[in-house]
């Protein structure tokens, strides 16, 4: 069965400072992978999405997720993180039947 | 409309009432999607429509929870004899297509926060 393991439940960086958030999946073929974002009270936002090709995706608001085979692992990772990207993250895997991580908590120190 | 629209935003009802909640996808979207998401956690799947075909429900969690799309657009998930464990927020998510062309992602609306008493 396909399933979602997001290993860091809250994560607090400096602004400025590079971000990486862990996934790993479990899936019995090629996955589709998938990164949201989501603000209180809102809906869930789509960052980026892997399907196939290129190992290296890159997404809206400077976000970039790496597919690793190997490790079955979809890291997202940004460069210098903004105050505003303080939100949670959920990595998902699967098509219709969408499976979720548990989510990560980012908190974005001034 | 722009997006996917939930209705209500908020529920509250006592233990052992019914209730429904609404949804209305992107217009032209194929598919519908339904999620449910308790505190601190990631949503967790529901069941998905293809146009009015109900093509997977695996993921209610009762015989107490019941979806439709009986025209292919609005969707309503309607929840019977309610309990608190069904406390949640339930997201709604459509996309133009479904199957294995995967490069359609979902689009999901704000949600219903829904208190049982």
């Amino acid at each position: 069965a396909q399933s979602v393991t997001q290993p860091d439940i809250h994560i607090t960086v400096s602004e400025g400072a590079s971000l990486e958030l862990r996934c790993n999946y479990s899936y019995g073929a090629t996955p589709y992978l998938f990164w949201y974002v989501q603000s209180p009270g809102q809906g869930l936002q789509l960052l980026l999405k892997y399907f196939s090709g290129d190992t290296l995706v890159q997404g809206i608001k400077g976000f970039e997720a790496e597919f690793k085979r190997s490790q079955s692992s979809f890291n997202l990772r940004k460069p210098s993180v903004h105050w505003s990207d303080a939100a949670e993250y959920f990595c998902a895997v699967g098509h219709n039947d969408m499976r979720f991580g548990a989510g990560t908590r980012l908190t974005v120190k001034p | 409309g722009a997006g996917v629209s939930q209705s209500p935003r908020y529920k509250v009802a006592k233990r052992g009432q019914d209730v429904a909640l609404r949804c209305d996808p992107i217009s032209g979207h194929v598919s519908l999607f339904w999620y449910q998401q308790a505190l601190g956690q990631g949503p967790e799947f529901l069941t998905y429509f293809q146009n009015e075909a109900q093509l997977d429900k695996s993921g209610l969690p009762s015989d107490r929870f019941f979806a439709e799309r009986p025209e292919g657009s609005v969707s309503t998930l309607k929840i019977q004899r309610t309990q608190q464990e069904d406390s949640a927020v339930y997201l709604c998510a459509s996309s133009l297509a479904t199957g294995e062309d995967g490069n359609q992602p979902q689009h999901f609306g704000d949600g219903t926060r829904l208190s049982i008493l």
